[in-house]
């Protein structure tokens, strides 16, 4: 079966642009998540939608990441006037049974 | 706040031998704890998982964990290493049920398989 597809697989921005990634959960599952990967950080944790609704945004790292869900399904990170420290791999990952989590391939976030 | 340490950012072994990847969480017993594995420029693919049912996880590739309260350890092990196993390896724990907090991961183990 298909599992959480991610677009665009690399970006390269320049600062201060603003940039969107997407995200395909499971089909079914209604549990999604953001994480960011990079090599100071680790992986962090971004922001949890249950089904088109996200209750808690305080784990974005700044007022120019925002993310939406619509129709229970696709889901985008948003990042305005994109910085250099903003660089890093953006994960997302769908839940299924057990409070188990599968991520996709990521997107290679560049800001030059 | 919750914390989960992976013992060792390098792990050296030589192929055939065992492999033995540590991982400790903080706090109390957590709900489910999991082994993810990174390949290079791909994303996380889960080894196996630890939901209560059992204190012994078998995972895929021959890998395995054992969950042990009194230690707050959930470590990874196979007997014989494969030139395929070199890969990061992952530690994560879902500290609250129903997963509104995400996933707390440790800062990963990069494994190197000596031929």
């Amino acid at each position: 079966g298909a599992g959480v597809s991610q677009s665009p697989s690399n970006k390269v921005t320049e600062k201060g642009k603003d940039v969107e990634l997407r995200c395909d959960p499971i089909s079914g599952h209604t549990a999604l998540y953001w994480y960011r990967q990079s090599l100071g950080q680790g992986l962090e944790f971004l922001i949890y939608f249950q089904g088109n609704s996200a209750p808690d945004k305080s784990g974005l790292p700044s007022d120019r990441f925002s993310a939406e869900r619509t129709g229970g399904s696709v889901s985008t990170l948003t990042i305005q006037r994109t910085q250099q420290e903003d660089s890093a791999v953006y994960l997302c990952a769908s839940r299924g049974f057990l409070d188990t989590q599968y991520f996709g391939p990521g997107t290679r976030l560049t800001v030059l | 706040a919750q914390s989960v340490t992976q013992l060792g950012s390098h792990v050296s072994v030589s192929e055939g031998a065992l492999v033995l990847l540590r991982c400790n969480y903080s706090s109390s017993v957590p709900p489910y704890l999991f082994w993810y594995v990174q390949y290079p420029n791909q994303g996380l693919q889960l080894l196996l998982k630890y939901t209560s049912a059992a204190t012994l996880v078998k995972g895929i590739n021959g890998f395995e964990a054992e969950f042990k309260k009194s230690e707050t350890s959930f470590h990874l092990t196979k007997p014989s290493a494969h030139m395929s196993d070199a890969a990061e390896y992952f530690c994560a724990v879902a500290f609250s049920r129903g997963g509104a907090d995400g996933l707390t991961f440790g800062k990963g183990t990069h494994l190197i398989i000596q031929p």
